[in-house]
């Protein structure tokens, strides 16, 4: 079974512009979410989408969005790039919502450099 | 897609030896605890979990610890190879806080041959 898949593993923006990173499941999984991942602050989350609705949300500002569509792949958005949104940015999918019960699966994340 | 590295504390290992990587968790409501291992381009992969009703749980090769009374999670690699040369996290899970993982911010294990 094919594992979590994120496109583009490799990103390069600059301060201003916006940026679409997306991301397709395990096949069968139902939620997809999302985490940024930085030196200094680590691995933070940031959205949960399960059956085309946010379900969680972190901490980040408006500018940080997402969305889902039927067949679960997930897209996250982030407008007027920042120095500070440079990062690694994983997906992880469950079949259900993540817990206890539904352990997430990630991928091997998309890089963004904001110059 | 490279994992967190520049200011993550290190554990350097021989070849052979065991590993006990810690954790201090924030909130004593959290119910589930998992530890992850993070290679260099790869995302985090699970290890091993622990509910927060045990204090002990083992898997192969690594037994993962948890200490409600002082909020201390561990995990301890048997034997340890090169090829458990990583960056491993704990992370955490509150019911009562939406199921969201929380993640600590990370261990470094490096292997000497």
């Amino acid at each position: 079974k094919a594992g979590v898949t994120q496109t583009p593993r490799y990103l390069i923006k600059t301060r201003g512009q916006q940026v679409t990173l997306s991301c397709s499941p395990i096949s069968g999984h139902r939620s997809v979410s999302w985490y940024q991942q930085t030196p200094g602050q680590g691995l933070q989350f940031l959205f949960e989408y399960f059956s085309e609705t946010q379900r969680n949300k972190g901490n980040f500002p408006g500018r940080f969005s997402g969305r889902q569509f039927s067949n679960s792949r997930s897209e996250m958005n982030v407008s007027t790039l920042e120095l500070g949104d440079s990062a690694l940015y994983l997906c992880a999918s469950s079949l259900g919502l993540a817990g206890v019960e539904n352990e997430q699966f990630f991928g091997p994340g998309t890089r963004l450099t904001v110059l | 897609g490279e994992s967190v590295g520049l200011h993550l504390p290190t554990l350097s290992v021989q070849e052979g030896d065991n590993s006990i990587i810690n954790c201090a968790y924030s909130n004593s409501a959290s119910d589930y605890f998992i530890w992850y291992k993070q290679e260099s381009g790869k995302g985090p992969q699970f290890i091993i979990d622990i509910r927060s009703n045990m204090d002990k749980r083992q898997g192969q090769r690594v037994t993962v610890l948890l200490n409600k009374t002082v909020k201390h999670l561990s995990l301890q690699i048997a034997a340890t190879q090169p090829g458990d040369s990583a960056v491993y996290f704990c992370a955490e899970i509150t019911n009562n806080a939406g199921n969201m993982l929380t993640f600590g911010g990370g261990t470094r294990l490096m292997v000497k041959p």
